[in-house]
């Protein structure tokens, strides 16, 4: 099984409809990282999350960690077309060390239609 | 604002031959990372550097791969005799103590 589900895997929406994009974990997460990239291109840090029940805001995204389900969610109000392309959730799933290599999901591609 | 860059964007090679990624981490970032992602699979890490040694590397970075930082600005990723399955995009990553990676726009890799 995978250790970072996301989901949905892609996800069509009118803008101005609101979305959310789920990523859980199947260990313990040390730290989860959200991450948008373009097709082909690189990924641009969105947002961190560390603690249970943390909750970040970054213009229209945010994102929320829930520790004990080991899931985040990263909700998007009135969506834009600015804001498609491939969501990636990475996290930190080993305890020990200050190393935080990041296990990624397989990504939520997400069309906005104008 | 300062940015993880890489070089080349592009790269195409015969396999059996070596080529070489450069990164050049953002200029107060200690700890560097390789990632991977072949097409349409997830982003994979390869392996992380910090004081001049490899800190820890994935099954997938065996003997044919190699990490350096040969100056106080540039890491390089080589790959001695490159294979087919080795096409890919290569993201180099850096971050300072905390510990949010920031990622390079890719080397597109593809061995023919």
């Amino acid at each position: 099984s995978q250790e970072l589900e996301q989901s949905p895997q892609s996800l069509i929406v009118q803008e101005g409809k609101n979305l959310t994009i789920n990523c859980t974990s199947s260990k313990t997460l040390y730290g989860l990282y959200w991450y948008k990239q373009k097709y082909g291109e690189g990924l641009i840090f969105l947002m961190m999350l560390q603690k249970g029940g943390e909750e970040k805001s970054h213009e229209k995204i945010t994102a929320k960690l829930d520790e004990k389900k080991q899931q985040s969610s990263l909700h998007i109000t009135a969506s834009q077309p600015s804001h498609a392309g491939i969501y990636l959730c990475g996290a930190s799933l080993n305890s020990g060390g200050s190393n935080y290599k990041l296990t990624f999901g397989k990504g939520t591609l997400l069309t906005v239609n104008p | 604002e300062p940015e993880v860059t890489q070089t080349p964007s592009h790269q195409v090679t015969q396999m059996g031959q070596e080529v070489i990624l450069r990164c050049v981490p953002i200029s107060n970032h200690l700890y560097f990372y390789w990632y991977r992602q072949i097409l349409g699979q997830k982003v994979e890490f390869l392996v992380s550097f910090y004081n001049n040694e490899i800190s820890e590397k994935s099954e997938i970075f065996d003997d044919q791969f190699s990490v350096e930082r040969p100056d106080g600005s540039n890491f390089t990723l080589k790959i001695r005799s490159t294979k087919l399955e080795d096409s890919a995009m290569y993201f180099c990553a850096s971050r300072t103590s905390g510990s949010t990676q920031y990622f390079g726009p890719g080397t597109r890799l593809l061995v023919l």
